[in-house]
């Protein structure tokens, strides 16, 4: 089975910390996607990439940034956490040929005080 | 207009009945489309993919799509309680080099007992 791993499920932090939210795959998939969920928002897409050293940006990337330095791990990172940025952050991973096939992780909660 | 949308319930069966669930997509150029259920504090997992007009049956699940309409829809017969989740519709657009993957805000299905 495909696991991906969310290194922190529940994370409290202050506005103007910086914050890495770590996200591994252990199925070898090259694609590999940062969203976040809002009540009433959905599933909202803020980074992706296909291949290690490779990031896109998705629909709401301000704010954060990405580092994919190997093909299994792929990180969220807010320069400056503000409050607008709580939120449940879901990483998941995929197979090229099968891109919206996702699996993702357990999420990770974040809180910004 | 919003690039998939789905009415966000809730919908309420009792059951063994027909639960249906709706989507609409806005891009005619989309080319697959999934349905994810994702169950109260946990994370979407994928119950259906589909990538041709017409229906495709798993199960007690069917998919329907009509990409001249630009619809898609979710069957479940003979629902449970164990169904009571929000099942969102995702669909996969390929721009700009890059596949995206959009997820409406999700439909919350109550099954009665």
């Amino acid at each position: 089975d495909v696991k991906v791993t969310q290194s922190s499920r529940y994370l409290v932090k202050r506005t103007g910390e910086k914050v890495f939210l770590e996200c591994v795959q252990d199925m070898d998939h090259e694609n590999m996607f940062w969203y976040r969920q809002d009540p009433g928002l959905g599933l909202r897409l803020i980074y992706f990439s296909y291949d290690v050293k490779m990031k896109e940006k998705g629909d709401i990337p301000e704010g954060y940034s990405v580092s994919r330095e190997k093909k299994e791990r792929f990180s969220l990172i807010l320069e400056s956490a503000s409050t607008n940025q709580t939120s449940m952050y879901l990483c998941a991973s995929s197979l090229p040929h099968a891109a919206g096939e996702l699996f993702f992780g357990e999420g990770s909660r974040l809180t910004v005080l | 207009q919003k690039e998939v949308e789905q009415n966000s319930g809730p919908l309420s069966v009792p059951e063994g009945a027909i639960a249906s669930l709706n989507c609409t997509y806005s891009d005619r150029g989309s080319q697959s489309f999934f349905w994810y259920r994702q169950y109260s504090g946990k994370s979407p997992e994928l119950i259906m993919s589909i990538y041709s007009n017409g229906d495709k049956e798993d199960g007690r699940f069917t998919a329907q799509l009509n990409k001249a309409s630009q619809y898609v829809s979710l069957l479940i017969r003979d629902s449970q309680p164990s169904d009571s989740a929000t099942y969102l519709c995702a669909v996969n657009l390929y721009s700009g080099g890059y596949q995206k993957v959009t997820f409406g805000i999700g439909t919350k299905l109550q099954v009665i007992p």
